[in-house]
């Protein structure tokens, strides 16, 4: 099993830019999500995924726009890019029945995003 | 909606010292707790978790956690440390029924020879 792959690693953009980054996990996992790294403030919920065709906002939506076609597959739409986008940003996928026992959450290695 | 603070952004330790890395949690519900670690431009792997029972429970790499309910805490020791255990360490929650998981603002481990 690959796990949770993520493309590009890295991404430098000009402002007003749109890109799309993309993940995708072979572990036929229901629960996918996307997060921000920023330093001082950990890990930060942008949007998740509890199955194909489900999507749900998370703490910091705002400016991203997810959709879940596929089981493997839960891509990340900058619409246009700003300079607050700059961040690191983690893919994770999981086993999990809606309200049940919380499988571990397998973590991508990250795309490092710079909006100048 | 719970939160989760980690009470030291950077804590410097002596190699073979023992190390605590401390995590406080807030939450009206029952909580998953959780330990991950993220060594230098890589993602996070778990390194423990408490779900219920046992309140001490041991993790990978010889890192153990306690779950105290009455001082809603869940802090991280490990007895000796290593160089190799020098990494970002971040403490979650995950309220009981509940889908997301909320990390703290995680604490840089530095272990000095």
């Amino acid at each position: 099993n690959a796990g949770v792959t993520q493309t590009p690693k890295f991404q430098v953009l000009k402002t007003g830019q749109s890109m799309t980054l993309q993940c995708a996990q072979d572990m036929n996992h229901e629960y996918m999500s996307w997060y921000r790294q920023d330093p001082g403030m950990g890990l930060r919920l942008i949007h998740y995924s509890v199955g194909a065709g489900i999507t749900d906002q998370g703490e910091v939506p705002n400016g991203y726009n997810v959709s879940r076609s596929t089981t493997e597959d839960f891509p990340l739409r900058l619409l246009s890019a700003a300079p607050s986008q700059t961040s690191v940003y983690f893919c994770a996928s999981s086993y999990s029945p809606l309200g049940g026992y919380p499988y571990e959450q397998y973590f991508g290695p990250g795309t490092r995003l710079t909006v100048t | 909606a719970q939160s989760v603070t980690q009470l030291d952004s950077q804590v410097p330790v002596f190699e073979e010292a023992p190390v605590e890395l401390r995590c406080n949690y807030s939450s009206s519900v029952s909580v998953y707790l959780f330990w991950y670690v993220q060594y230098p431009n890589q993602g996070l792997q778990l390194l423990l978790k408490y779900l219920s029972g046992s309140t001490l429970v041991k993790g990978i790499n010889g890192f153990e956690a306690e779950f105290n309910k009455s001082q809603t805490s869940f802090h991280l020791r490990k007895p000796s440390v290593h160089i190799s255990d020098t990494a970002e360490y971040f403490c979650a929650v995950r309220a009981q029924g509940a889908q997301k998981l909320v990390f703290g603002q995680g604490t840089r481990l530095t272990i000095n020879p």
